[in-house]
């Protein structure tokens, strides 16, 4: 268990529909990463919060976004999906925004656009 | 960052050493890392190396560095069925922000 949780799990939903994936880090961790996982494109990075605050941004479209909010939880905001948004989206958090530090990722949440 | 490759899949007999290599791009990179994925889980850390070296060691796995043709190795000794998993490389620089992972080579340990 990495400590870091996210939720739903699993998430089927039909396209140009709206989803809130969400996120809680390890306790002590101030940064929070999210990345998007698909079959043909390996692991993207989406989007990095670091206490509040937007740190780094990576591939991430227009239509997501995300916020990390005063208790350090984070969601991860996907509009208007696609069949092609169907993946799956890992948090991860660590102590510290740089990257020395080890990242601890979450089991995932495994989004389904039919 | 940004381009981290990795040959996609790998299998090899139960006992026998594998070896999972990764190119990057980035010359300035200065940690890199590799991690590893069982199915329905996440990510996890396995080890990592600071570009000033060429090689670490730690118990089973042993991490081969050439700078100079910025190739990154991971060699599993005595390869177990429990090590089937998808290894992912990744890479960053001193005070970045982000880990910047390669495609995933999925290893199959055949019993």
């Amino acid at each position: 268990d990495s400590g870091v949780t996210q939720t739903p799990k699993h998430l089927i939903t039909a396209t140009g529909q709206r989803v809130t994936l969400r996120c809680s880090p390890r306790s002590g961790d101030l940064s929070v990463y999210w990345y998007q996982q698909s079959l043909d494109q390996g692991l993207q990075f989406l989007i990095q919060y670091y206490n509040g605050e937007e740190r780094a941004k990576g591939n991430i479209l227009e239509r997501f976004s995300a916020q990390q909010f005063p208790d350090l939880h984070s969601e991860l905001n996907l509009s208007s999906l696609e069949l092609g948004d169907s993946a799956l989206y890992f948090c991860a958090s660590s102590v510290q925004g740089g990257g020395t530090g080890e990242l601890f990722f979450g089991e995932g949440s495994r989004l389904t656009v039919l | 960052g940004e381009d981290v490759e990795q040959s996609l899949f790998l299998s090899v007999r139960e006992g026998d050493s594998s070896v999972i290599n990764c190119t990057y791009t980035d010359s300035s990179s200065t940690y890199l890392y590799w991690y590893k994925q069982e199915p329905g889980a996440g990510l996890q850390l396995l080890t990592y190396i600071f570009s000033n070296m060429d090689m670490k060691q730690d118990q089973r796995l042993t991490v081969l560095l050439n700078k100079k043709d910025k190739h990154l190795s991971l060699r599993i000794a005595d390869t177990q069925t429990g090590d089937s998993a998808i290894y992912f490389c990744a890479e960053t620089q001193t005070g970045a922000n982000n880990l910047f992972f390669g495609t995933g080579t999925r290893l199959t340990v055949i019993p």
